[in-house]
């Protein structure tokens, strides 16, 4: 049973790092890719980055400069490291496993950026 | 990127049949997928590569279209079926529609 968790501060001031880790089980990250997605309070959803089976990594071209996606394949943990955090980048940030499609989700986390 | 346009809301009648519209800004083959989010949950598949029904769905959701044109049909729909709904493309990087929220009248 394929499942996704994702955790991190709920909170985080601007100008600051965002650090979220997302715990998977049910599948192996060397064999299948896992990619963040995030949607601000009451809009849709943009696709943030992706790290591959090989542990390559995409990001989005508007967050490229701010992004980084790593993993522990021994822990299952995908994590997401954001830095320059600005009130625009207040969401809730999911974890999803892909195939082409985003076939499992995490619940959510919601970030939220203020003083 | 690849821009997805849906119509912003739709209202139906239970029982109706109901269409929801994605037109992408350039070809993305077959590799478009449906999404039903409620609030306070997270997206929920409902069909990959434009026509397949993901697992658990019932038949009355279905997909179809290819190349930039895309279509999701609800028939018939019920009340639960008062989500918003995503396109999302998978030719290129990424890219979703800005959701088509369905209400019952």
């Amino acid at each position: 049973q394929v499942q996704l968790k994702e955790s991190g501060p709920g909170l985080v001031q601007p100008s600051q790092t965002l650090s979220l880790t997302c715990t998977v089980s049910g599948f192996s990250l060397t064999s299948n890719s896992v990619h963040w997605v995030r949607q601000p309070p009451g809009k849709g959803l943009e696709w943030v980055g992706a790290i591959w089976s090989g542990g390559s990594t995409d990001y989005n071209s508007a967050l490229k400069s701010r992004l980084s996606i790593s993993r522990d394949t021994s822990k299952s943990q995908v994590f997401l490291k954001m830095n320059s955090l600005q009130t625009e980048d207040t969401a809730i940030y999911f974890c999803t496993y892909y195939g082409y499609w985003f076939a499992y989700w995490g619940q959510g986390t919601l970030v939220t950026v203020s003083s | 990127d690849t821009v997805l346009t849906q119509s912003p809301a739709l209202a139906v009648s239970p029982g109706e049949r109901v269409s929801i519209s994605c037109r992408a800004s350039e070809g993305v083959n077959s590799y478009m997928h449906w999404y039903q989010q409620k609030p306070g949950q997270q997206p929920k598949l409902l069909i990959y590569k434009a026509s397949n029904l993901a697992s658990g769905v019932p038949a009355r959701f279905s997909g179809s279209g290819s190349g930039t044109d895309f279509t999701l049909t609800i028939d018939p729909v019920e009340a639960d079926d008062t989500a918003t709904y995503f396109c999302q493309q998978s030719w290129n990087d990424p890219t979703f529609g800005a959701g088509t929220k369905l209400e019952l009248k």
